[in-house]
């Protein structure tokens, strides 16, 4: 247990629908980050948000929206997904955003059909 | 273009032997490394850490050389234990980069046979 918990840890959802994933920290952090990992390749990180303010965007498809509203809390709105948007979701914390140890919750297995 | 690289995909090792796992990288920016140890339907958990300034850092088992005109990290673990089976990852953060991201490589699958 890391203190970083997530949900639904699996969702299957088609390429119409709109679905959402939770992150919530208990660890007191500032930061909180989301990435994806898909099959054999490295973590991609999507999104920072420090202090609530997003910092950080990596050139993320508008169909997929994260969303910050307290320093605990993290989400990402999913609409309009693509097959090859399956993958893992990870999202993470740390004191802050800087060199600091990032803390990972388990992640939400995603299948777009 | 990946800027850490693990080329082993997977690395089995025999209870009690060592265990050598590589990272290469490209970016002489970097300063800071960490390895983090991912079990299946977990997230990766920090494993151990080492800053450019330095080439060795050691903690229990786990010992990771930094050889920076290589631009090559390793992570060691010895004696080798069933519960070190996982998917180790390389990390390395650009400080050059003002959100001091992490650059992750794609990971080694370590199997500890009895």
């Amino acid at each position: 247990e890391t203190g970083v918990t997530q949900t639904p840890r699996h969702l299957v959802m088609g390429m119409t629908n709109k679905k959402s994933l939770k992150c919530e920290q208990h660890l007191g952090h500032n930061a909180m980050y989301w990435y994806k990992q898909s099959a054999k390749k490295p973590l991609e990180l999507m999104f920072v948000y420090n202090f609530k303010e997003q910092t950080e965007n990596n050139s993320v498809p508008s169909r997929f929206s994260p969303e910050c509203p307290n320093s605990s809390h993290l989400f990402l709105h999913l609409h309009t997904l693509q097959p090859e948007d399956s993958a893992l979701y990870l999202c993470a914390s740390s004191q802050a955003s800087g060199p600091e140890t990032q803390y990972f919750g388990p992640g939400t297995r995603l299948l777009v059909l | 273009d990946q800027q850490v690289k693990q080329n082993s995909p997977s690395l089995s090792v025999q209870e009690g032997r060592i265990s050598i796992l590589n990272c290469d990288y490209t970016n002489s920016m970097f300063d800071y490394f960490l390895w983090y140890k991912k079990y299946p339907a977990e997230g990766p958990t920090f494993l151990i850490s080492i800053s450019s300034i330095k080439d060795k850092n050691e903690d229990g088992r786990f010992t990771v050389f930094l050889n920076k005109s290589a631009k090559h990290l390793s992570l060691h673990i010895v004696p080798s234990q069933p519960g070190d089976s996982a998917v180790y990852f390389c990390a390395a953060r650009d400080i050059m980069d003002s959100n001091y991201q992490l650059i992750w490589g794609a990971g080694t699958k370590l199997i500890i046979k009895p």
